[in-house]
């Protein structure tokens, strides 16, 4: 059974840090992971898809890479604001049986001024 | 536009009531998803459509009722709730189904549903 891990479950940094999350996964037989970012009360943003044969994604200050063979995926926040503050989670897309996505329990970033 | 919309925003209902949700999506998307949350869990799902076609039910109970007019739209009927059913319901789209190497999903901003 596929389980996904994010460890810390908050992290509290200053403005201007760069960062990285991570995230975990039991099972490398993936289509994909996802990362998204939830403000609370809100629904959920996509921020970077990778698939399975790629190894990392790029948009803007954010970067997404994806191990499959050791189960990991960071996602590397550059230069990070108070507006980054939020929950971020992420999610594989397991092969085989249910193809449901499958969550990790999100991390809660709060980024100071 | 790349934006799923979901209405209403809140939404309180009576254990006896009967209410819809409603969720659209005009990017041609032809796999569409409901989702509940409950406070600090990552989502939880409930039914895939793919197609215009039922294709995962995660054994929701039956007083959850979804549906799919056309390919744009989901409705999500509700009667004889549970004060547990309280809960943040998403809608979420991708433009092809559960399965494929690219699967993006793209999610609304919700309805926060309170039973009374």
């Amino acid at each position: 059974k596929q389980e996904v891990t994010q460890i810390p479950a908050a992290l509290s940094v200053p403005e201007g840090e760069n960062l990285v999350l991570n995230c975990s996964f039991t099972d490398s037989a993936i289509y994909n992971l996802q990362w998204f970012r939830q403000d609370p009360g809100k629904g959920l943003t996509s921020l970077l898809l990778i698939q399975s044969s790629q190894r990392e994604q790029t948009s803007g200050r954010l970067n997404a890479s994806l191990d499959k063979s050791s189960g990991r995926s960071t996602l590397y926040i550059a230069a990070s604001q108070p507006g980054d503050s939020a929950t971020y989670l992420c999610a594989v897309a397991p092969q085989g049986g249910s193809e449901k996505l499958v969550f990790g329990k999100g991390m809660k970033l709060t980024v100071n001024p | 536009d790349t934006e799923v919309t979901q209405t209403p925003k809140h939404l309180v209902m009576g254990m006896t009531n009967k209410k819809s949700l409603k969720c659209e999506q005009h990017m041609g998307h032809r796999a569409m998803y409901w989702y509940k949350q409950k406070a600090k869990k990552p989502p939880e799902l409930m039914f895939v459509y793919s197609y215009e076609k039922l294709s995962i039910n995660e054994s929701v109970p039956s007083r959850f009722s979804p549906e799919c007019p056309n390919s744009s739209l989901l409705n999500l009927h509700l009667h004889a709730l549970q004060p547990e059913d309280s809960a943040l319901y998403l809608c979420a789209s991708s433009s092809s189904p559960p399965g494929a190497a690219y699967n993006e999903q793209f999610f609304g901003p919700g309805t926060r549903l309170t039973v009374l």
